[in-house]
């Protein structure tokens, strides 16, 4: 089974720039995370979505940072503007809601994000 | 409310050596607690788990006992290699949603 899939796995970019990472979960999970980790902060939960529902949004660091699940299959978190202070590795996590394993979340390899 | 507390590192030892990484916690109820790890220019993996108060959970050499007495969930090896040097985080999920982590402890381990 394919694991949590993420893309661009880089990407440098300048301040002011519009930023969009994607995410595409496990096959039959249907909770997905977006986590942020930074040397100074450690790793922040950034939001999170049961069934494409937004639950949690309260790590969501300000109004630049937007996150969307349009199917069961894919979610965004885009940045806009950017700045070099969100430079940071962000990762995607996803889990089942049901069945074995709901209380495991399964990571994807991150986006490495610069901002110049 | 509910938190992680982990030894800081970096933890430095001889290929061979015992590992011991502590974590305590801070819960209500009785979450799950785990053991991630994240090799150098990945994700997180999970390493182990444990569900309730004695469980041990194990994977790969490593092991950790759930000690509701001591609210620890310390993780050991007996022999620790090159390849085991990552980033370890202790984390509990606290019959929510969310997963609470520690801040990560760096192993190095040293032929």
């Amino acid at each position: 089974d394919a694991g949590v899939i993420q893309s661009p796995r880089h990407e440098v970019t300048e301040m002011g720039q519009e930023v969009t990472l994607r995410c595409k979960p496990i096959s039959g999970h249907n909770s997905l995370f977006w986590y942020r980790q930074t040397m100074m902060r450690g790793l922040e939960l950034l939001i999170y979505f049961n069934n494409n529902v937004p639950i949690d949004d309260s790590g969501m660091p300000e109004d630049r940072f937007s996150a969307k699940m349009p199917n069961a299959s894919f979610s965004t978190l885009k940045i806009q503007p950017s700045e070099p202070r969100d430079s940071a590795v962000y990762f995607c996590a996803s889990r089942p809601l049901a069945g074995e394993g709901t209380d495991t979340q399964y990571f994807g390899p991150g986006t490495r994000l610069t901002v110049l | 409310g509910n938190s992680v507390t982990q030894m800081e590192g970096p933890v430095t030892l001889s290929e061979e050596a015992f590992l011991t990484i502590n974590c305590t916690y801070t819960a209500t109820g009785y979450p799950s607690l785990f053991w991630y790890v994240q090799y150098p220019g990945e994700g997180l993996q999970l390493l182990l788990k444990a569900t309730k108060a004695d469980d041990k959970g194990s994977n790969k050499g490593f092991e950790a006992t759930y000690r509701k007495e001591t609210t620890s969930f310390h993780l050991e090896k007996g022999s620790v290699q090159v390849s085991d040097s990552a980033v370890y985080f202790c984390a509990l999920t606290p019959f929510t949603d969310k997963l609470i982590f520690g801040t990560g402890t760096r192993l190095q381990v040293f032929p």
